[in-house]
């Protein structure tokens, strides 16, 4: 049974540092692995998706990378803004399984 | 484009009334599912569905019946509720296991 984990829970950075979020999964079997941002009071938005035969994805700002061997996806945000403060989760799933998600990590950028 | 609708955004009960969430999502995706989210416990999937006639239970579906006659609709009928059934349940959609998956905005459930 696939489980995610993402540490640390809260991260607070200065504007305009790069940063990586961290997630961990256990099955190797991955067969994608998303990126998705919360809001307060609102509904997750996919940011990026990695399929297990790919290494990363980008989307401007943001560039999302995946290591089977190890168990780990990185989530890189470039030039933090303000606007980017959200909670930040990743799901995995193993095969035609439903998505199982991480507890997310609170991220507050300080202008 | 609506993507995926969710009513009603609050609901008050009281323990042992039932009701039902409603999920509508007009992307003709084949995969729909219900989380709910509670603090310190992230989001854990309740039933999801693969298509039209066909569904699933998740890592909690105890107290949770769906169906699904149509593509479009996919709602969660809560038998009758308890108070551990207070959090925010969240619908989504997909067009496959591997495709984004698309959430509606919530309905935050208080059931005292």
């Amino acid at each position: 049974k696939q489980e995610v984990t993402q540490i640390p829970a809260a991260l607070s950075v200065p504007e305009g540092e790069n940063l990586v979020l961290n997630c961990s999964f256990t099955d190797s079997a991955i067969y994608n692995l998303q990126w998705f941002r919360q809001d307060p009071g609102k509904g997750l938005t996919s940011l990026l998706l990695i399929q297990s035969s790919q290494r990363e994805q980008t989307s401007g700002r943001l560039n999302a990378s995946l290591d089977k061997s190890s168990g780990r996806s990185t989530l890189y945000i470039a030039a933090s803004q303000p606007g980017d403060s959200a909670t930040y989760l990743c799901a995995a799933n193993s095969g035609n399984t439903p998505l199982v998600f991480g507890k997310g990590t609170r991220l507050s950028v300080i202008a | 484009n609506a993507g995926v609708t969710q009513t009603p955004k609050f609901q008050v009960l009281k323990t042992g009334q039932s009701m039902t969430l409603q999920c509508a999502q007009d992307m003709n995706h084949e995969y729909m599912s219900w989380y709910r989210q509670d603090p310190g416990m992230g989001l854990r999937l309740i039933h999801y569905s693969v298509g039209a006639g066909i569904t699933d239970q998740g890592e909690v579906p105890n107290g949770y019946n769906v169906s699904r006659s149509t593509t479009e609709d996919f709602p969660l009928r809560l038998l009758s509720a308890a108070p551990s059934q207070t959090s925010v349940y969240f619908c989504a959609s997909s067009a496959s296991y591997n495709s984004p998956l698309h959430f509606g905005n919530g309905t935050r459930l208080t059931v005292t």
